[in-house]
Parts: structure tokens; C-alpha cells; sequence
């Protein structure tokens, strides 16, 4: 089982803000099979990228990923308001199917 | 639009039964392959299973193999999760996700999820 590790745990920044979140896997995740999800309080998790840099339908362009092998990060250019969230990497290379524990954005 | 909708959650007893439903619509839910996938109060995501398109292969995690059957009725376009001898480890609230890309893929999108509770 490939084990993701998101750090940090939790990042408190302002509006305005750029940020890079990072997303460490335990063995090689083939052919960059890595998505990132957010999540609000109270709502399901929400696709931003898959294939580890394509942006899904409708993710503003302030969002991007990068990454291959065992190393991706998610960037955010400027913070709005509501990205204020939880961030969870997941690959999706080998079963089982895995996701990090999650990256906590809060407002400073 | 592309819905999911949950249904089925509540509370139950340790060692009892639940079945879950997931109501797809806006999309041919008979070509994807389906996932549910559980979040414990507080916790993080974890992936509990996948079928196939025909509902003929099934996969499960470990946690949840020999309890837990996934199975869907394309006529219905209804998804379900089969829950038998529930711990308590298995109180979470409960998503179901279209898959893309086949069996192993990413989750776009989920449905708002359903909460199981198990306690005596």
C-alpha cells in the first residue's frame, strides 16, 4: 500500500498569500496518478486536479499542481477567502487506492 | 448536472447490518465505475470500495473485506453499500464518488454523504 504524507498539518495564512502544499508518497506513484481534493466544513471533498498538474472542470487558474515519482505539491498563486479548507492528496497508481491525511489552510 | 445522492445512513448496533444507496443522475451511470469512499467524525478519507460498470468485480478494503458488498442496479442507476457485522471503528460519514478512468481513477464528483453511526 503506498502511504501519503501531507505536510504540514496545518498552514495559517492571509488572503493575498501564495502557498505550496506538499504531498510525499511512500514508493513511486506511476505515471503521475495523483488528484487533489478540497474540502469545506460540512461538504464532500471537491476535485481540483488529477493526472498530478490538470486542473478540473471549472478550478480557477490559481490552483496547480506539479509533481512525479514521490514528490507533488499543490500551489494556490493568491489565497481568496474561500480557499480556506482542507487539502487531501490521493493516488490512484495501485490498489488500494490511498489518500494523505490532509493539509489544513486556516485564515492568520 | 452530474447528482449523487446517499441515503440509508443512521444509527446502529455493534455487530448489525445497514444498507446504503446511492441515486446517480445527469450522467449514463451503466459506463462508470463507482466508489464508496468514508470519512471518520474529525478524520480523513479513506477508500472502502469499487465496482465495475456491469457490477461483476468488486474490490474492498482490507479494513472492510468479508462485511461489506458493494453491488449497483443499472435500471435504477442506484449504487449500494451492504454493511454486516458494523464496529464501531465503522461510524463515518459515507460518500459515494463516480470514478473516472476506469477502475483505478480519480473522484469527480461526490455525493454529499450519508452518516453511519454505530453504538450501543
Amino acid at each position: 500500500e503506498i502511504v501519503l504524507t501531507q505536510s504540514p498539518g496545518t498552514l495559517s495564512l492571509s488572503p493575498g498569500q501564495r502557498v505550496t502544499l506538499s504531498c510525499r508518497a511512500s514508493q513511486s506513484v506511476s505515471s503521475s496518478y495523483l488528484a487533489w481534493y478540497q474540502q469545506k466544513p460540512g461538504q464532500a471533498p471537491r476535485l481540483l486536479i488529477y493526472g498530478a498538474s490538470n486542473r478540473a472542470t471549472g478550478i480557477p487558474d490559481r490552483f496547480s499542481g506539479s509533481g512525479s515519482g514521490t514528490d507533488f505539491t499543490l500551489t494556490i498563486s493568491r489565497l481568496e477567502p474561500e480557499d480556506f479548507a482542507v487539502y487531501y492528496c490521493q493516488q490512484y497508481g495501485s490498489s488500494p487506492l490511498t489518500f494523505g491525511q490532509g493539509t489544513r489552510l486556516e485564515i492568520k | 448536472e452530474v447528482q449523487l445522492l446517499e441515503s440509508g445512513g443512521g444509527l446502529v448496533q455493534p455487530g448489525g447490518s445497514l444498507r446504503l444507496s446511492c441515486a446517480a443522475s445527469g450522467f449514463t451511470f451503466s459506463s462508470y465505475v463507482m466508489s464508496w469512499v468514508r470519512q471518520a467524525p474529525g478524520k480523513g478519507l479513506e477508500w472502502v470500495s469499487v465496482i465495475s460498470v456491469s457490477g461483476g468485480s468488486t474490490d474492498y478494503a482490507d479494513s472492510v473485506k468479508g462485511r461489506f458488498t458493494t453491488s449497483r442496479d443499472n435500471s435504477k442507476n442506484t449504487l449500494y453499500l451492504q454493511m454486516n457485522s458494523l464496529r464501531a471503528e465503522d461510524t463515518a460519514v459515507y460518500y459515494c464518488a463516480k470514478c473516472e478512468v476506469g477502475w483505478r481513477g480519480w473522484f469527480d464528483p461526490w455525493g454529499q454523504g450519508t452518516l453511519v453511526t454505530v453504538s450501543s
